[in-house]
């Protein structure tokens, strides 16, 4: 089963507007989230994390907004660009067994494309 | 440029054989993992090394080993392969155990005919 879930396997937006791409995640265990972006032919590449403590991080123009009550999150773009145009990956981080930290578990991913 | 090196970039196979993928870390980079992505799946962990041991394991198959070298260089190796096992298979590093922010390498692309 799942733990980590991206629900729209694609996103399509117009150069200037806002993208949100949505994350819903099962083990309100999970302390720490990531959102890493993938270029065709490249590997991943971290974009924004969040620590389960807090419900937003900033950084330029991407958002990660966290509601851990509805275990769910959103990566928001503003204003989104043709270079974003890419898939992105939502990661969670779980805890082990003892309390030590645990791997990512990833999201299929959500491939986004902003038109001009 | 990640800092991460996977070689190869491709490589085709038959079933049955056995192959191995090998990954340079970042440097200063003590952790290496290890990440399969299959068609229309997303990044399943395999397996993580820390400064040459082993420190977790996800969902990787006995036919599937791994070892940290002392230079820190990791292998992955896939034996008795079969069709399934065609996937991109992903290195990344870290500095420490903490998994908050990994390293991806460009990945090989394995394919089993």
């Amino acid at each position: 089963d799942q733990q980590v879930k991206q629900n729209s396997p694609s996103l399509s937006v117009q150069e200037g507007r806002i993208s949100i791409l949505n994350c819903d995640y099962t083990n309100s265990m999970f302390d720490y989230f990531l959102w890493y972006k993938k270029y065709p032919a490249e590997g991943p590449t971290f974009l924004i994390s969040i620590s389960s403590i807090k419900d937003k991080n900033e950084d330029g123009r991407f958002t990660v907004f966290l509601n851990k009550s509805a275990k769910h999150l959103s990566l928001h773009i503003v204003p989104s660009q043709p270079g974003d145009s890419a898939v992105y990956f939502c990661a969670a981080r779980g805890m082990n067994y003892g309390g030590s930290q645990g791997n990512l578990i990833f999201g299929k991913g959500t491939k986004l494309s902003v038109k001009p | 440029d990640s800092g991460v090196t996977q070689t190869p970039k491709h490589l085709i196979t038959a079933t049955g054989q056995r192959v191995t993928l090998r990954c340079s870390p970042r440097s200063g980079d003590l952790s290496v993992y290890w990440y399969q992505q299959s068609l229309d799946q997303g990044l399943q962990f395999l397996i993580q090394y820390y400064n040459g041991e082993e420190r977790a394991k996800g969902n990787i198959l006995e036919r599937f080993s791994a070892q940290q070298f002392p230079d820190l260089h990791s292998e992955l190796n896939l034996s008795s392969l079969e069709l399934g096992d065609s996937a991109l298979y992903f290195c990344a590093s870290s500095r420490g155990t903490d998994n908050e922010k990994l390293f991806f390498g460009s990945g090989t692309q394995l394919s089993v005919l």
